[in-house]
């Protein structure tokens, strides 16, 4: 059984940076893996944030960026500002139409 | 824009059958795959498996012998079926289209809970 790790929680100051990071327990995360994070608040369904490893989906600002760092995937937060307080969620694609989404982490901004 | 609207039954007694559907509106269902997530109280995403508009499917490893997912082109919308269910069914079941290999848009979700 594929198992995917993302951080449990972060916190970051109004107008900080935080990297996520999502792994694969037995294996590295390349663009192969078409790394995919989305945000969710509570009671919402998941907005998507970056797909294909780095690109932003319709609408989503520029503070939030994807890439590869070492053998995982990362979500980049610059700028962070109070509407980002919501839980992060990766997914890796696995093949043959298999996802595997990871236990996300929380991010709380204060 | 495409927007999805899952429907069906928010009580499923434990060892039945739970059956939702995903009503797809401002888009044509023979355009992408389609996904079911589901989500259970508190906890994080899980993904069930998809389905194309000529009917390939695929599920995941773990739910694919109590899941079946199945499409009406001429209704445009896609269901789920999943049996013998429990208390560990209990969840937001979201349904999605999938694109690129990512999921967007999502429907509302709709919460389904195993209990009889």
């Amino acid at each position: 059984q594929t198992v995917v790790t993302q951080e449990p929680s972060f916190s970051v100051s109004p107008g900080g940076t935080v990297t996520l990071t999502c792994g694969l327990a037995s294996a590295s995360v390349s663009n192969n893996h078409y790394p995919t994070w989305y945000q969710q608040t509570p009671g919402q369904p998941p907005r998507t944030l970056i797909y294909n490893t780095n690109t932003r989906s319709s609408g989503v600002p520029d503070r939030f960026s994807g890439s590869i760092l070492g053998n995982k995937a990362a979500l980049t937060i610059t700028g962070a500002q109070a509407d980002d307080d919501s839980d992060y969620y990766c997914a890796i694609f696995m093949g043959g139409g298999i996802y595997v989404f990871g236990p996300g982490t929380k991010v709380t901004v204060l | 824009q495409v927007q999805l609207q899952e429907s069906g039954p928010g009580l499923v007694e434990p060892s039945g059958t739970l059956s939702l559907t995903c009503g797809v509106s401002g888009g044509s269902i023979s355009d992408a795959w389609w996904t079911w997530v589901r989500q259970p109280p508190g906890k994080g995403l899980e993904y069930i498996g998809e389905i194309y508009h000529s009917g390939i499917t695929n599920y995941s490893p773990s739910l694919k012998s109590r899941v079946t997912i199945s499409v009406d082109k001429s209704k445009n919308q896609f269901s789920l079926e999943m049996t013998s269910v429990t208390a560990a069914d209990t969840a937001v079941y979201y349904c999605a289209r999938s694109r690129t290999k990512m999921f967007d848009p999502w429907g509302q979700g709709i919460l389904v809970t195993v209990s009889s």
